[in-house]
């Protein structure tokens, strides 16, 4: 059975750097055709797609994220991770992971049970 | 592109309730794999919907997806006190890249 798991510092400093890691157990992130997103939620909010890798490395951001998002991974520790530079409170939330497969379409088919980030001083 | 939705709807038990998710830019289609995910505040989503209209193992099947004029819609038949949650659509954009709706309360009542 495929498992996410986010870990990653709980509270970050404005103006420094998030830092999150996905680790994937029951299925690799070298399957083919399939891609891996990071999704967050501020408090009270709904749920905003921050990014996507597919199996083969490259990599999808939002828009309005561009210049601040990295979405890396690690296909040796089947790990993926988030990178946001110069957070603000706005970047405040829960941190999912996530698979985006390929069943009849697309659809997020696997979560973890998400990463509460707090940015403050 | 922005996507609209019902910010809360409410129903009353043994009634029908649509939640709709439409787009700014145009027309909602099956190409977009429109997909519905149930969620606790607090807790992971659940996908419910799939691929438009598919429903994920375990939903019951008082829950159904489709695409009403322009939008894709989530109805549920037969509402229950347990279906109170949050529920939030998601259409693919293409090479990964999707974008959610803000999200809907529902409230059986």
């Amino acid at each position: 059975q495929l498992r996410l798991q986010e870990s990653g510092p709980g509270l970050v400093k404005p103006s420094e750097i998030l830092s999150l890691t996905c680790s994937v157990s029951g299925g690799s992130i070298s399957s083919p055709g399939l891609f891996w997103a990071w999704i967050r939620q501020p408090p009270g909010k709904g749920l905003e797609w921050l990014g996507s890798i597919f199996y083969s490395g490259s990599t999808k951001y939002k828009a309005s994220l561009e210049g601040r998002v990295t979405i890396s991974a690690d296909k040796s520790k089947n790990d993926f991770f988030l990178s946001l530079t110069s957070v603000t409170a706005a970047d405040t939330g829960v941190y999912y992971c996530a698979r985006l497969g390929a069943r009849s379409g697309w659809d997020f088919d696997s979560w973890g049970q998400g990463v509460l980030v707090t940015v403050s001083s | 592109t922005v996507v609209t939705q019902e910010p809360s709807v409410s129903v009353s038990p043994g009634g029908t309730v649509t939640v709709t998710c439409g787009l700014t830019s145009g027309s909602v289609s099956t190409s977009l794999y429109p997909s519905w995910y149930q969620q606790t505040p607090g807790q992971a989503p659940r996908t419910i919907i799939y691929g438009t209209n598919i429903r994920s193992s375990g939903v019951p099947d008082r829950f159904s997806g489709s695409i009403v004029g322009d939008k894709a819609a989530l109805t549920i038949t037969g509402a229950q006190a347990e279906d109170e949650f949050d529920y939030h659509c998601v259409f693919y954009m293409g090479s990964g890249s999707v974008v959610f709706g803000g999200g809907t309360r529902v409230t059986v009542l």
